[in-house]
C-alpha cells in the first residue's frame, strides 16, 4: 500500500515555542490531507483538513492561529503547534488522501508523539 | 451526524479463541464503513473496508466483517486471533460525498493472551 511519513516521530519542547510537525505521502500525490489528535486511551480526532494550495478547514473548537496548516505541495503537509503549551501534549496523526470518492482511500503516517514542559 | 459507537472498550481473549469486536454507527445518509488497527506508538492500517455489494468483507490477517444495515452495525470478527493481534481497533465511518472525512468510534483494546 501507500506510504505516509511524519517527522519527527517524537519531539519534545519547551512551554512557549513552536513546533512544525510534516506529513509527507511517499509515492502518490495527495490533494488532501487530514490532521487528527489522539490522546492516551482515546480516539482519533479530526483537527483540520489540509487543502493544497488553499486555506485549511478546521474543525469546531479547533483554534486556527494555533495550529497552523501549511499544504504547500501534493506531496506535503505541515502542521505547526504556536507557542505550545503542556496541554497541547499529544500524538499528533497525519493521514492523506489517495484518490476522491469511491475509490478513495486514506492511508495515516505513524504519527508524531508531541511533550510539552 | 453521523456517529460511531463501538460498545466494547476492552475485549480480553485468550489465543486461538474466536473474537468479535463490535460496531454501531449511526447516520441518515449512506456511508462507507472502515476498521483500522494501531498498534502501540504507530499510526492506523486498514484492515478492511464497505464500500457496496457483498455484505460480507474479507480483510488482512484473516479479519472479516459484516455489514448489517438494518441493525447499522459492522462488526469484526476473526475466527482464531494471535498473540500479534493485540493491539488497539477502530471502526469509522465516511459520509459519501462530504470530502473524505473519518469519524471513529472510541476504539477496542483487544488483548489476547497466551
Amino acid at each position: 500500500g501507500a506510504v505516509v511519513s511524519q517527522h519527527p516521530s517524537r519531539v519534545i519542547c519547551k512551554s512557549g515555542t513552536s513546533v512544525k510537525i510534516e506529513c509527507r505521502s511517499l509515492d502518490f500525490q495527495a490533494t488532501t490531507m487530514f490532521w487528527y489528535r489522539q490522546f492516551p486511551k482515546q480516539s482519533l480526532m479530526l483537527m483540520a483538513t489540509s487543502n493544497e494550495g488553499s486555506k485549511a478547514t478546521y474543525e469546531q473548537g479547533v483554534e486556527k492561529d494555533k495550529f497552523l496548516i501549511n499544504h504547500a505541495s501534493l506531496t506535503l503537509s505541515t502542521l505547526t503547534v504556536t507557542s505550545a503549551h503542556p496541554e497541547d501534549s499529544s500524538f499528533y496523526i497525519c493521514s492523506a488522501r489517495d484518490g476522491q470518492g469511491y475509490q478513495e482511500t486514506q492511508y495515516f503516517g505513524p504519527g508524531t508523539r508531541l511533550l510539552v514542559l | 451526524a453521523q456517529s460511531v459507537t463501538q460498545l466494547d472498550s476492552q475485549v480480553p481473549v485468550f489465543e486461538e479463541a474466536p473474537v468479535e469486536l463490535r460496531c454501531n454507527y449511526s447516520s441518515s445518509v449512506s456511508v462507507y464503513l472502515f476498521w483500522y488497527v494501531q498498534y502501540p506508538n504507530q499510526g492506523l492500517q486498514l484492515l478492511l473496508k464497505y464500500l457496496s455489494g457483498s455484505t460480507l468483507v474479507k480483510g488482512i490477517n484473516g479479519f472479516e466483517a459484516e455489514f448489517n444495515k438494518s441493525q447499522t452495525s459492522f462488526h469484526l470478527r476473526k475466527p482464531s486471533v494471535h498473540i500479534s493481534d493485540t493491539a488497539e481497533y477502530f471502526c469509522a465511518v465516511r459520509v459519501y460525498n462530504q470530502g473524505g472525512k473519518l469519524i471513529f468510534g472510541q476504539g477496542t483494546e483487544l488483548s489476547v493472551k497466551p
